[in-house]
């Protein structure tokens, strides 16, 4: 049990489109869900804590127009990169939370973002 | 400077030895993770404990609270287990602090 998803695996898109991120929790309701960004060689860094039904909470730095999160389901989240730039790409992994999972958080398999 | 060290950095074994990656963070906390990133990134959530030893396999780990130190022991170590592990720590809040992890690689 305790399965997160992410889709799509991967994307290429142009420098100034915008991407979609989807994370769903699969067998158990999130009400909680983490977006975190990792960059080559680095560790994940947490962009944003999202809780269903209210406004994402974003780390220092993270530009909140820029990165748009909406957790609407207790299944669902989704990040948006708005205005996708060349240094916007990277691997963006969500994790979920929910009441039952005694606050281990689980992974999604991550999204690897490349803006040209 | 990293609340979470891990060590070490690279770690290298053949098949069938015993491995042990360390985990050391600078204040009390709530819980550790310990986690498993294969080449392709996905991440795996292999341990979350507060307290004493918990076993899975061959993986054992382990924590000690006073001493704000961890260990994730592999026995009879195998190529698949090639991957980067993540020492993660949380603190009174939902957010988790990440290690650099530590990158292994089991040779047959």
């Amino acid at each position: 049990g305790a399965v997160v998803s992410q889709h799509p695996s991967r994307v290429i898109c142009k420098s100034g489109t915008s991407v979609k991120i989807e994370c769903r929790s699969l067998d158990f309701q999130a009400t909680t869900m983490f977006w975190y960004r990792q960059f080559p060689k680095q560790s994940l860094m947490l962009m944003a804590t999202s809780n269903e039904g209210s406004k994402a909470t974003y780390e220092q730095g993270v530009e909140k127009d820029k990165f748009l999160i909406n957790h609407a389901s207790l299944t669902l989240s989704t990040l948006t990169v708005t205005s996708a730039h060349p240094e916007d790409s990277s691997f963006y992994i969500c994790s979920a939370r929910g009441t039952l999972t005694y606050n281990e958080q689980f992974f999604g398999p991550g999204t690897r973002l490349t803006v040209l | 400077k990293n609340e979470v060290e891990q060590s070490p950095q690279n770690l290298t074994a053949q098949e069938g030895e015993f491995i042990t990656i360390n985990c050391s963070y600078s204040v009390g906390i709530s819980a550790l993770h310990w986690l498993q990133q294969h080449p392709g990134g996905g991440i795996v959530s292999l341990f979350m404990l507060s307290s004493g030893k918990k076993k899975h396999g061959r993986l054992i780990a382990t924590i000690n609270i006073q001493e704000k130190h961890s260990s994730l022991h592999i026995t009879a170590s195998h190529p698949r287990d090639s991957a980067v592990y993540i020492c993660a720590v949380r603190w009174n809040t939902d957010k988790l602090i990440f290690g650099t992890g530590t990158r292994l690689q089991v040779f047959p």
